[in-house]
């Protein structure tokens, strides 16, 4: 099993849209988890820091569930700019050892 | 509008060359990171330096060698490469050494090997 799995998507959605994407993760050690965004070509940048139970940022809400080692992101009211792969990041708990997901990719439609 | 910055941009070498990749942040942060992201593959960690000392080097092959001589640089030093090294190479940097420290990302280096 691999440490870090993600939906495979691609995700297809017209704007205005509510979609979420579930992240999976192997090891129970696991201290910590964020979602960064990645565009075309370009570096991936932080979207959010998943804590405890989850938080909300906007139209974002990220949702951590330790017993069955799962994490979420959920998107409200999609813009055409949310278009992007998604990221899951888990810290595998000794040390600085990030491991990422290979991403979903989300493209939002006019 | 990043605070980490990678030279060069892009890079092209055959198999004997020998060059180097430079990452230097500007956000005040005591760990940096080396990844490589090839097409298709989810990015790789290849070293983690944390105030300045190397903490983890996920069996990279020796001819990828990182130097970081101090908090704000890092360098990863290219010889004797082969064509699958072709990639993205991203540079990161967080202000701690702890697990809960975000990642911020250099735009990376595009590196095509002959």
């Amino acid at each position: 099993r691999k440490e870090v799995e993600q939906d495979p998507g691609p995700f297809n959605v017209p704007e205005g849209a509510t979609v979420a994407f579930n992240c999976t993760y192997s090891n129970s050690a696991s201290q910590s988890f964020f979602w960064y965004r990645q565009d075309c070509r370009k570096e991936p940048k932080l979207l959010m820091s998943v804590y405890s139970s989850g938080n909300e940022d906007g139209r974002f809400t990220a949702q951590l569930n330790r017993a069955s080692q799962y994490i979420s992101l959920l998107i409200r009211d999609s813009k055409l700019s949310d278009s992007a792969t998604y990221l899951c990041v888990v810290n595998v708990g000794y040390g600085q050892n990030f491991v990422f997901g290979p991403g979903t990719r989300l493209s939002v439609l006019p | 509008e990043t605070g980490v910055t990678q030279t060069p941009r892009h890079l092209v070498m055959g198999m004997t060359n020998k060059k180097s990749l430079k990452c230097e942040q500007h956000l005040g942060h005591n760990a940096m990171y080396w990844y490589k992201q090839s097409a298709k593959k989810p990015l790789e960690l290849m070293f983690v330096y944390s105030l300045e000392e190397r903490v983890e080097n996920n069996s990279v092959p020796s001819r990828f060698s990182p130097e970081c001589p101090n908090s704000s640089h890092l360098f990863l030093h290219l010889h004797t490469l082969q064509p699958e090294d072709s990639a993205l190479y991203l540079c990161a940097s967080s202000r701690g050494a702890g697990d809960y420290n975000e990642q911020f990302f250099g735009p990376g280096t595009r590196l095509t090997v002959l």
